[in-house]
């Protein structure tokens, strides 16, 4: 176990529905990010937090709203979804500026897989 | 902004062979070079990294290797064994690590035969 869970693992869920999708880290970071990955795009940022401030927003749909309460628990907010939504988001965690190990490794949570109807 | 191709998509080796897989990168100012495998089902984990004041590293089989003036780098695997398939991302970060943030390469999948 890497230190940081997602919840749900699996969602499905209808273009008019509302869901969120929760990461929470044990490995004491201050930064956190959500990542997309489809086949289109494997590994396409969406936002990050430093230090619970959102430091960048890489152009996202409004349909898509993060939430960072605490440097551990990060949420994404989905409402009204199109079905090309569809991927596998990740969550990751890192300490910045980098810790004694002189680098910022981001550890990856397993994801959730959403699928839109 | 940032952007990252790698190449190739998919690459297939026989057990004990070299593997090679080369990125580049547009941002100038980019200084901290990171790979992740990700395997099949799994999520992504640093395999190694580098910074732009250096100009090669090893970890036993895998090396990494940085040309700044060309603003390339490749990753280098030598006597692949089956348990390195996987897909492999390269990422560069013009932050050095002071943000985070990295621009990730769409990946290469790598399948080693035994």
């Amino acid at each position: 176990e890497t230190g940081v869970t997602q919840t749900p693992r699996h969602l499905v869920m209808g273009m008019t529905n509302k869901k969120s999708l929760k990461c929470e880290q044990h490995l004491g970071h201050n930064a956190m990010y959500w990542y997309k990955q489809s086949a289109k795009k494997p590994l396409e940022l969406m936002f990050v937090y430093s230090l619970e401030e959102r430091v960048e927003n890489n152009s996202v749909p409004s349909r898509f709203s993060p939430e960072c309460p605490n440097s551990s628990h990060l949420f994404l907010h989905l409402h009204t979804l199109q079905p090309e939504d569809s991927a596998l988001y990740l969550c990751a965690s890192s300490q910045v500026p980098p810790g004694l190990a002189g680098y910022n490794e981001q550890f990856f949570g397993p994801g959730t897989r959403l699928t839109v109807l | 902004g940032e952007n990252v191709e790698q190449h190739p998509s998919t690459l297939s080796v026989q057990e004990g062979d070299s593997a090679v897989i080369k990125c580049t990168y547009s941002d100038s100012a980019s200084n901290y070079f990171p790979w992740y495998k990700q395997e099949l089902g799994k999520r992504p984990q640093l395999i190694i990294d580098i910074r732009s004041n250096v100009g090669e590293k090893k970890d036993q089989r895998i090396a990494v290797t940085l040309n700044k003036t060309a603003k390339h780098f490749s990753l280098h695997i030598t006597e692949t064994q089956p348990e390195d398939s996987a897909v492999y991302f390269c990422a560069a970060s013009r932050y050095g690590g002071s943000q985070g943030n990295l621009i990730f390469g769409k990946g290469t999948k790598l399948s080693v035969k035994p």
